[in-house]
């Protein structure tokens, strides 16, 4: 069974700094990687999605990048806000489901 | 294209009581995933369906939990005979699958926060 695990599971950083999120996972047999965004008693928002052919996928501040060989995947956060405080999930795909990790819990101080 | 919707968002039930929950998904969306979430844990995959077949189960749905998706399009989550443990946010999510075999991005609900007393 597929496991996917997040490190650190909470993180505190400045405004204005880059920071960078792993996400690791057991079974490279993977389909997609997805990460989402979830503000605290809400749904989940996606942010990125790579699939099992790309190595890494851009929107705007954010950066995925995804070593199906080494089952690793990060998110860079370029400049970061108080705005992107949150939890950052990621999510690895086989064809029938998504495997979640806990999270990495996201504070930015003003 | 409102997004994934689902109803109630929240759902308050003494233990022994039948819920259900609906989602209705993005219209031209053929896969439809719930799952269940409880505080500090990511989503636990609970059951998904392909249009209207549902194709898989976790075994995280004990044969107190059923779910729907008539004609392909809402659908629903009943427990039967609440438990508190069943108290969790129960989640909607839905997607496409590409006729090549390609998997497009999840689109999640807000949820449905269930509480047991």
């Amino acid at each position: 069974k597929q496991e996917v695990t997040q490190i650190p599971a909470a993180l505190s950083v400045p405004e204005g700094e880059n920071l960078v999120l792993n996400c690791s996972f057991t079974d490279s047999a993977i389909y997609n990687l997805q990460w989402f965004r979830q503000d605290p008693g809400k749904g989940l928002t996606s942010l990125l999605l790579i699939q099992s052919s790309q190595r890494e996928q851009t929107s705007g501040r954010l950066n995925a990048s995804l070593d199906k060989s080494s089952g690793r995947s990060t998110l860079y956060i370029a400049a970061s806000q108080p705005g992107d405080s949150a939890t950052y999930l990621c999510a690895a795909a086989d064809r029938n489901q998504f495997y979640f990790g806990t999270g990495t819990s996201l504070t930015v101080i003003p | 294209d409102t997004g994934v919707s689902q109803d109630p968002r929240h759902k308050i039930t003494k233990r022994g009581q039948n819920v259900t929950f609906r989602c209705d998904p993005i219209s031209e969306h053929n896969r439809l995933y719930w799952y269940r979430q409880t505080l500090g844990q990511g989503p636990e995959f609970l059951t998904y369906f392909q249009n209207e077949a549902q194709l898989e189960k976790s075994r995280l749905l004990s044969d107190r939990f059923s779910a729907e998706r008539p004609k392909g399009s809402f659908s629903t989550l009943e427990i039967q005979r609440t438990e508190q443990g069943d108290s969790a946010m129960y989640l909607c999510a839905s997607s496409l699958e590409g006729t090549s075999g390609t998997y497009y991005e999840q689109y999640f609900g807000p949820g449905t926060r269930l509480t047991v007393t």
